[in-house]
């Protein structure tokens, strides 16, 4: 069965630190990874997945097959990045997500 | 761009009552879920629907039953609520396709008293 891991519940930084929100997960075949944010009392939205390898609002997230991870990343934190990360992954041949249990980003300033 | 329109944002209920969750979308997406949101727990996946009157059940569809009898509507019914039903609900659309993102509705926070 297919399975996401976010270990941290909170991760504090203060603006301008580094971020690393980690995302591990369980599974044997080819993975679509995304990454949503939830800001407050805002809908959740699609922040980033695998296959664009783009970079939205700073963040980037590499995939890393070796070890099953899909950490977000991003330089220089900014007091606006506060908010819910949540990394999801879709089985090849499915429409379904499934999430992690979310890390919740905080950025003091 | 995408919309998806959860009918309440707030709704109270009391303990055996039978409630209806609905949830529309305007972009023809052959998929729809229903996911419930607690602390702690992330999103946890009670139904999804990849069709006009078919329905999967996700990981949690116990007490939960699902409808779509249309395209673009997809209802969440809790047969007899309970407490522990007490949650945020989030309904979703997804096209059918490799790296297709969902798209969430705003909620309702079900609260069961």
């Amino acid at each position: 069965a297919q399975r996401v891991t976010q270990p941290e519940k909170l991760l504090s930084v203060f603006k301008g630190a580094p971020v690393e929100l980690k995302c591990n997960y369980s599974y044997s075949g080819s993975p679509e990874l995304f990454w949503y944010v939830q800001y407050s009392r805002q809908r959740l939205q699609l922040l980033l997945r695998h296959i664009s390898r783009e970079s939205i609002k700073g963040f980037t997230a590499d995939l890393n097959k070796g070890e099953t991870s899909f950490h977000l990343k991003k330089p220089f934190a900014q007091e606006e990045d506060s908010a819910m990360y949540y990394c999801a992954l879709s089985a090849l041949g499915t429409d379904k997500l499934i999430f992690g249990t979310g890390t919740r980003l905080q950025v003091f300033p | 761009d995408v919309k998806v329109t959860q009918s309440s944002r707030y709704l109270v209920k009391r303990t055996g009552e039978k409630v209806f969750l609905e949830c529309v979308q305007d972009m023809d997406h052959e998929n729809m879920f229903w996911y419930r949101q607690d602390p702690g727990l992330g999103l946890r996946l009670i139904y999804f629907s990849y069709d006009v009157k078919m329905k999967e059940k996700g990981d949690i569809p116990e007490g939960y039953s699902v409808s779509r009898e249309k395209k673009e509507r997809f209802s969440l019914i809790l047969e007899s609520a309970s407490t522990n039903q007490t949650s945020m609900y989030l309904c979703a659309s997804r096209l059918t396709g490799y790296n297709s993102p969902l798209h969430f509705g705003n909620g309702t926070r079900l609260t069961v008293t």
